[in-house]
């Protein structure tokens, strides 16, 4: 069965500094993967995906396959970066059948402090 | 576009009822999934529906159910609670593979 691992259950960051937010992942077979977020007082939603390789809010995540890591990071955290950010993993359909079924890690609370 | 509903806020319970929630998508999203959120398991995948199929299903016991309607707004049902199902219980409805638009959840409680 698939497994996303988030080692870090809190971590905290000045303003300016780098963060990264470590995601583990255990599937035998072809995952997708994603960063969801919830802010203070706001519904959880997507940050990323790693199909898009994308940057959003100063965000990034590379799949590395060979680790089976999608570790989140950012060169310059932000005050309000501050929030929960959940790993998840899709299994990879060929056949596309499945649209809502991820798995999740345990979240990482980030603070960044001014 | 308005996005994901859940009614109803929040519910409290007793052991041995049972509880209906509900779940309006975004316009056009035909896919609605269902989580529940606990502090010491996370969030869990109970099922998915599509166009009113269930597509799949979590390792839930059979006392959760769900439906998806015609309009694509969805109910799930927990009979017989227990303490529990104590949980907030999120919907999430989606157009694209993986990426969910989630609800504010329903919070429930079961005394």
């Amino acid at each position: 069965a698939q497994r996303v691992t988030q080692p870090e259950k809190l971590l905290s960051v000045f303003k300016g500094a780098p963060v990264e937010l470590k995601c583990n992942y255990s599937y035998s077979g072809s995952p997708e993967l994603f960063w969801y977020v919830q802010y203070s007082r706001q519904r959880l939603q997507l940050l990323l995906r790693h199909i898009s390789r994308e940057s959003i809010k100063g965000f990034t995540a590379d799949l590395n396959k060979g680790e089976t890591s999608f570790h989140l990071k950012k060169p310059f955290a932000q005050e309000e970066d501050s929030a929960m950010y959940y790993c998840a993993l899709r299994e990879f359909n060929a056949g596309g059948t499945s649209y809502g079924k991820l798995t999740f890690g345990q979240g990482t609370i980030l603070t960044v402090h001014p | 576009k308005a996005g994901v509903t859940q009614t109803p806020r929040y519910l409290i319970k007793t052991r041995g009822q049972q509880v209906t929630l509900s779940c309006s998508p975004i316009s056009g999203h035909r896919s609605v999934s269902w989580y529940q959120q606990t502090p010491g398991q996370g969030l869990q995948f109970l099922f998915e529906y599509f166009s009113e199929t269930q597509r799949n299903k979590g390792n839930f016991p059979g006392r959760f159910s769900g439906r998806q309607f015609s309009n694509s707004r969805s109910e799930m049902n927990v009979s017989t609670l227990e303490l529990g199902d104590s949980a907030l219980y999120l919907c999430a409805s989606s157009l694209a593979a993986g990426k969910l638009f989630f609800g504010s959840g329903t919070q429930l409680s079961v005394l």
